[in-house]
């Protein structure tokens, strides 16, 4: 079965600092890994997603995938304290067989 | 942006009790999903659906059934409710097995 661990557990970071926030996947045969996030209290909502080795960058967000490490991760350029939140990575295998299997998530709080 | 609209928004029921949570959704995605959060477990998934009248187990699917009756209504029920089952319950619907999951504001499920 898929093991998702991200790390750190939490980060503090000052307004306008980089935020890099770690994934790692156990099964080689994942397929899509996307990046969520959410707010307290509120629902988790996708970030954005890659599918191939590489980078991908939207805005102030860009994920690294390296496949071949298990290890994606997520890095936010000039942190803002509205990107306080709770960011779950997770990974799909593809098909709908397993669904998205999420990590445990990582606790930001940007202080200004 | 796809609407998911999960009710109630919070129940409090007593052990070995009947619960039923619902989750309707305007997206006309072929997918929906049971997830339940806990602190320390993340995001796990119970039952999934692909298709009216039919649902899958998901990783965690004991002590749960879902129905499916329509494409636009997937329910979860308890039939037994536990102390162990009190969490954060989030309904989702997607597209396609690979793309982006849109949650409902998430049912607070508290048994005592």
């Amino acid at each position: 079965q898929q093991n998702v661990q991200q790390s750190p557990e939490s980060l503090i970071v000052p307004e306008g600092a980089r935020t890099s926030l770690n994934c790692t996947f156990s099964d080689s045969a994942s397929q899509y890994f996307w990046w969520y996030r959410q707010h307290s209290g509120k629902a988790p909502k996708a970030l954005m997603s890659i599918f191939s080795n590489g980078e991908k960058e939207e805005g102030r967000f860009t994920i690294h995938l390296n496949k071949a490490s298990l290890h994606f991760s997520l890095h936010i350029r000039d942190s803002q304290p509205s990107d306080s939140a709770l960011y779950l990575c997770a990974v799909s295998m593809g098909n709908y067989a397993q669904g998205l299997t999420f990590g445990l998530g990582t606790r930001v709080s940007v202080f200004p | 942006e796809a609407a998911v609209t999960q009710s109630p928004r919070s129940k409090v029921a007593v052990t070995g009790g009947k619960v039923t949570l619902s989750c309707h959704q305007t997206n006309n995605h072929d997918y929906m999903y049971w997830y339940r959060q806990d602190t320390g477990h993340g995001l796990r998934l119970i039952h999934y659906s692909y298709v009216a009248d039919s649902t899958e187990k998901g990783d965690i699917p004991d002590g749960y059934k879902a129905s499916r009756p329509s494409q636009e209504n997937f329910s979860l029920i308890l039939e037994l409710a536990s102390l162990s089952q009190t969490a954060v319950y989030f309904c989702a619907s997607s597209q396609g097995a690979d793309e982006r999951l849109f949650f409902g504001h998430g049912t607070k499920l508290s048994v005592l």
